[in-house]
């Protein structure tokens, strides 16, 4: 079945830095819908973006990805990390070949200091 | 005001027990799901229904039971509850159940079993 391997647990960056977070997928469908979500403490998980086109970059909200089926991956940046960035952060996939049930990672958690 | 209401917010439970998890949702949407988030297992996939039927169940135990009495309920009856399904369970939804929609969440419920 459907699988998303993300950087494992706890990232820990200084405010102002680049962020980088990992994300690799499995899947026999040849088209997935790759997705971003975003849980703030205490809060219900959001959609921070989400893309289907292979090499285009998709924005939102500061952070980017880029899609990229010869490598499975769609890795989250952003150039510059905020305090308000801190949230745990989960890779997710979506695709016919799965039932297009939404399959998370583990998830990321971003601890942003100042 | 939230589009995605579940009830309760917080539910303690003893071992044994029985509880129903309540979920509605004013968006619109044809899809609604169930997810579980614990510490052992983040944001994991439990039913998906389309248009008031069951898609997908990916819950091993018949303890788990999901009811849809309108096209914007889906309610979550958990029996014979144990210490492990300690959780928050997330409502979500989404327009359709295709791979491109959003989902969107509930507050969640959290669940502890004693």
């Amino acid at each position: 079945g459907d699988s998303v391997t993300q950087t494992e647990g706890l990232v820990t960056l200084t405010e102002g830095l680049p962020v980088m977070l990992n994300c690799t997928y499995q899947t026999i469908y040849s088209n997935p819908f790759l997705f971003w979500y975003v849980q703030h403490l205490n809060e219900s998980p959001r959609l921070l973006l989400k893309s289907f086109t292979d090499n285009k970059r998709t924005e939102h909200q500061g952070f980017h990805a880029t899609l990229h089926k010869s490598s499975s991956s769609f890795h989250l940046q952003k150039s510059s990390a905020q305090l308000s960035d801190s949230a745990l952060y989960y890779c997710a996939l979506s695709d016919p070949a799965g039932g297009y049930k939404v399959v998370f990672g583990s998830g990321t958690r971003l601890l942003v200091s100042p | 005001d939230p589009k995605i209401i579940q009830k309760p917010k917080y539910l303690v439970a003893v071992t044994g027990s029985e509880k129903i998890l309540i979920c509605e949702q004013y968006l619109g949407h044809n899809a609604m799901y169930w997810y579980r988030q614990s510490a052992k297992k983040p944001l994991e996939f439990m039913f998906s229904y389309s248009y008031q039927k069951l898609m997908d169940n990916q819950t091993a135990s018949s303890r788990f039971q999901p009811q849809s009495s309108k096209k914007n309920h889906l309610d979550l009856q958990i029996t014979a509850l144990k210490p492990d399904d300690s959780a928050t369970y997330f409502c979500a939804s989404s327009q359709e159940q295709t791979s491109q929609n959003t989902l969107y969440f509930g507050a969640g419920t959290r669940l502890s079993v004693l």
